[in-house]
């Protein structure tokens, strides 16, 4: 089992509709990454979360640290917002090291 | 926030042939990695590379195969060596550390012919 999972691995949505992807762990954390990445390759960095909620503009972030479960909300998706989403959780046990999920794949339809 | 230059941002190369791939931040970061990410995998880390001193690489990855250089703190290379198909990926650099904010570079999409 990975140490990251994430879920959906692909998803399909309308344009307007409110989107969910969820990111679950197995190891102590410090901290965890939602990602961005674009068809070309490049990716940037959404959210660094510890605990919480964080919110930048149509994207919501939220940890539960008991849980160990992330989820990256997209409210009014739009087909700009497709592209694939990677969680990654900055593992602090067993030395530092940062275990990324395997990305959910978003597809936003017109 | 850090900005991150990143190129060449695709390349074609012939088996047997090295790339070199930079990347360019705009402020002075103590580490830098490099990661893979092969076609329909998540990214692996490859290296740290820190200034002044060797590359610190990941398990399956040597530096006869990618040498790194760090002769800066602003800046960073990472060649891919005597090429093979299995090296088509993306490769990124990132200034991203412990506990703090990630950037990433635009990725170099390399495919081996």
């Amino acid at each position: 089992k990975n140490e990251v999972e994430q879920s959906p691995q692909n998803l399909t949505a309308q344009e307007g509709e409110f989107i969910t992807i969820n990111c679950s762990y197995s190891v102590g954390i410090s901290a965890l990454h939602w990602l961005q990445q674009h068809p070309g390759g490049g990716i940037v960095s959404l959210f660094m979360l510890s605990s919480g909620k964080k919110k930048h503009g149509r994207l919501i972030a939220t940890i539960n640290i008991q849980e160990k479960h992330s989820s990256l909300h997209i409210t009014a998706s739009h087909p700009r917002d497709s592209a694939v989403y990677i969680c990654a959780a900055l593992k602090n046990t067993g030395g530092f090291k940062t275990i990324f999920g395997a990305g959910t794949r978003l597809f936003v339809k017109a | 926030s850090a900005v991150i230059s990143q190129k060449p941002s695709r390349d074609i190369c012939q088996r047997g042939t090295s790339l070199t791939i930079q990347c360019q931040v705009d402020s002075q970061v103590t580490m830098m990695f490099w990661y893979r990410q092969q076609p329909g995998q998540s990214l692996t880390l490859i290296a740290t590379a820190n200034q002044g001193s060797e590359a610190t690489y990941e398990s399956g990855f040597v530096i006869d195969k990618f040498p790194i250089s760090r002769p800066n703190l602003t800046f960073s290379t990472l060649t891919v060596s005597n090429m093979s198909p299995e090296d088509s990926s993306i490769y990124l650099c990132s200034d991203g550390g412990l506990n703090t904010e990630a950037f990433f570079g635009q990725g170099t999409r390399l495919t081996v012919v």
